[in-house]
């Protein structure tokens, strides 16, 4: 597509429940980022995949979190036993060889745990 | 260890009037500097970036930015300000990793809030 697609824009589930988060990267995009970003804050470096494998997944906050990216491509972010705390906008990002850092984000998924 | 300060975290300007974001950085390696702009209940979006070359350097909306090495500073600024420009703004810095990776570094936003 044109742009990062990340879906759901908005879920609302309840304390302890299993989450996925979605994320489509620009098409031919390797590398493929994902931030946590909480009310009135920067965004939070959870995990960065070059290709199929986590490059760098040093920003996860504890093994309820896990990422994924089996083709490449499409990247699920799943988070079990959801906590209170783990309410923010989850949002992803995608990168080519050669640009230096600069990433193209998607809107976001708004995670709101009840 | 890098970081990155926006010395402010909120500005309100009146319209039509210039404003400057601040954002200092600290890096003993060579860095690469971004300013990303997020509108409400939007994504993050690229406004300007400094690689190399000229210090000066024009983004989208009237925005620019200098990098200066030897104060490890990159202000933007805008001349003139809409009310379309109320957003937060956020100063990056990238960094290498290892190989040929490179990572970013964010500071925590300033929040320009532009009034009539």
């Amino acid at each position: 597509g044109a742009g990062v697609s990340q879906t759901p824009s908005n879920k609302v589930t309840e304390k302890g429940k299993y989450v996925e988060l979605r994320c489509d990267p620009i098409s031919g995009h390797t590398a493929l980022y994902w931030y946590r970003q909480s009310l009135g804050q920067g965004p939070e470096f959870l995990i960065y995949f070059q290709g199929t494998g986590a490059a760098d997944d040093s920003g996860l906050p504890n093994d309820r979190f896990f990422a994924v990216r089996p083709e490449g491509s499409v990247s699920t972010l799943k988070i079990q036993r959801t906590e209170r705390g783990d309410s923010a906008v989850y949002l992803c990002a995608s990168s080519s060889p050669g640009t230096a850092g600069e990433l193209f984000f998607g809107e976001g998924s708004r995670l709101t745990v009840l | 260890a890098q970081s990155v300060t926006q010395l402010d975290s909120q500005v309100p300007v009146f319209e039509e009037a210039p404003v400057e974001l601040r954002c200092n950085y600290s890096s003993s390696v060579s860095v690469y500097l971004f300013w990303y702009v997020q509108y409400p209940n939007q994504g993050l979006q690229l406004l300007l970036k400094y690689l190399s070359g000229s210090t000066l350097v024009k983004g989208i909306n009237g925005f620019e930015a200098e990098f200066n090495k030897s104060q490890t500073s990159f202000h933007l600024r805008k001349p003139s300000v809409h009310i379309s420009d109320t957003a937060e703004y956020f100063c990056a810095v990238s960094v290498p990793k290892t190989g040929n990776n490179r990572k970013l570094i964010w500071g925590l936003g300033t929040s320009l809030a532009v009034n009539p």
